[in-house]
């Protein structure tokens, strides 16, 4: 099962404006990362936030992480046309307890329009 | 430093006949996780390997299988190929492996099965 789901599955918006995407995962974790991916390259490592973290921020970006509600959310500000891609969370929570397993969620595709 | 190497970046081949993906890993990275990455099922973790040892292992038929050198350089074999194999496979690095680290991300193996 699919223990990192994004949401909304796609966004659309403005150069200049804010994106936020959701995170929800069904059982406890110890860390959980997201990611970006231009089409048809490799993923990017965004952040790392642990789950006795709330936030995190890293330039534009800020990830929040609410583990009693099992969600986390990356809101990007003032996005850019090179902001479009798609965005994705990564949880070990599927991992059976070994921590070296990474679930990845569908994503979130991100189109910013100029 | 160079980055995440994952060779050929594309392969045709036909149902039944095996295949061999190679993935360096940046220098001094000792974990080397695969994934695979279709439009339906999305990102699905296929295995990790810490210092020529797989530590962990998604839910992938047998047809699915790989090494890792003393070098840490790693492969992943397919064999006997069917069509569902289509996808991009993705090859990903850390120092150590688990989900407390980041993971640096090749440009993948686009695989396409005809």
């Amino acid at each position: 099962s699919q223990q990192g789901e994004e949401d909304p599955q796609a966004l659309s918006i403005q150069e200049g404006e804010n994106a936020t995407m959701n995170c929800s995962y069904k059982t406890s974790i110890n860390n959980l990362q997201w990611y970006r991916q231009n089409s048809g390259r490799g993923l990017v490592h965004l952040i790392l936030i642990r789950s006795n973290e709330r936030e995190k921020h890293s330039g534009r970006l800020r990830v929040t992480l609410d583990t009693s509600k099992k969600s986390s959310s990356l809101l990007i500000t003032a996005s850019r046309a090179a902001d479009t891609a798609s965005y994705f969370c990564a949880t070990d929570a599927d991992s059976g307890g070994s921590n070296y397993k990474l679930t990845f969620g569908k994503g979130t595709l991100l189109t910013v329009n100029p | 430093k160079a980055g995440v190497t994952q060779t050929p970046r594309y392969l045709i081949k036909t149902r039944g006949q095996q295949v061999t993906l190679s993935c360096s890993p940046i220098s001094g990275h000792r974990s080397v996780s695969w994934y695979q990455q279709t439009p339906g099922q999305g990102l699905q973790f296929l295995f990790e390997y810490f210092s020529e040892t797989q530590r962990n292992k998604g839910n992938f038929p047998g047809r699915f299988s790989g090494r890792q050198f003393s070098n840490s350089r790693s492969e992943m074999n397919v064999s006997t190929l069917e069509l569902g194999d289509s996808a991009l496979y993705l090859c990903a690095s850390s120092l150590a492996g688990g989900s407390a680290q980041p993971q640096h991300f090749g440009d993948g193996t686009r695989l396409s099965i005809l």
